[in-house]
């Protein structure tokens, strides 16, 4: 069935180093939604994206979404150890995930 | 109230016991959701219900039985588990499930299976 790619699985970064994660599909999205789950916690809703090229900002996360709509990423700048945890994608039109990105800080 | 609470938090049960998990919203939400989570892995849809009415099963064993009382409540009934069911039994909600909005999740219940 339909499914959305996200890569890397895993990212280690340096506090204040920069992190990206992708999700890709092979099919245009009608949306795209991205969601942090801390560890031990449960999925948060971030944002939605809906518009070609959309770019939306969140204090250092930047969101963005293709301009064929069938890919997004999402961006931290200057990392902190609270951004530690797993970031999923969803298209909104999909009841499934992408597969996430864990992303872990060094201080 | 933008919470949706479920119940309860931890749960451990052997394999001939019945219990049932609880979930529960006021955010008017017409759609809810029951997916699982194993560690690493993402969230994996197991039910939807739609305007109170079961709108998908994902082929999942009869021994999860899904209810819905009323358009706030949701509840996962558990009969005969078997240990590669533990896992995190997470609920979610969302405003209508045609219009793909955002999921609003609980924090889930940790079940064991022993």
């Amino acid at each position: 069935g339909q499914q959305v790619m996200q890569i890397p699985q895993y990212q280690h970064v340096q506090e204040g180093e920069d992190f990206t994660t992708y999700c890709n599909s092979s099919t245009t999205l009608s949306n795209i939604q991205w969601y942090k789950q801390r560890p031990g916690g449960h999925p948060v809703f971030l944002i939605q994206l809906v518009k070609s090229g959309e770019v939306k900002k969140q204090k250092r996360l930047t969101f963005q979404f293709g301009e064929a709509k069938k890919n997004s990423s999402l961006h931290i700048t200057a990392t902190q150890t609270t951004d530690v945890g797993t970031y999923f994608c969803r298209a909104g039109n999909m009841l499934t995930f992408g597969g996430g990105t864990r992303l872990m800080v060094k201080p | 109230d933008t919470e949706v609470t479920q119940t309860p938090k931890h749960l451990v049960m052997g394999m001939t016991n019945k219990k049932s998990l609880k979930c529960e919203q006021h955010m008017g939400h017409r759609a809810m959701y029951w997916y699982k989570q194993k560690a690493k892995k993402p969230p994996e849809l197991m039910f939807v219900y739609s305007y109170e009415k079961l709108s998908i099963n994902e082929s999942v064993p009869s021994r999860f039985s899904p209810e819905c009382p009323n358009s706030s409540l949701l509840n996962l009934h558990l009969h005969a588990l078997q240990p590669e069911d533990s896992a995190l039994y997470l609920c979610a909600s969302s405003q209508d499930p045609s219009t793909g909005r955002g999921y609003t999740f609980g924090s889930g219940t940790r079940l064991t299976v022993v």
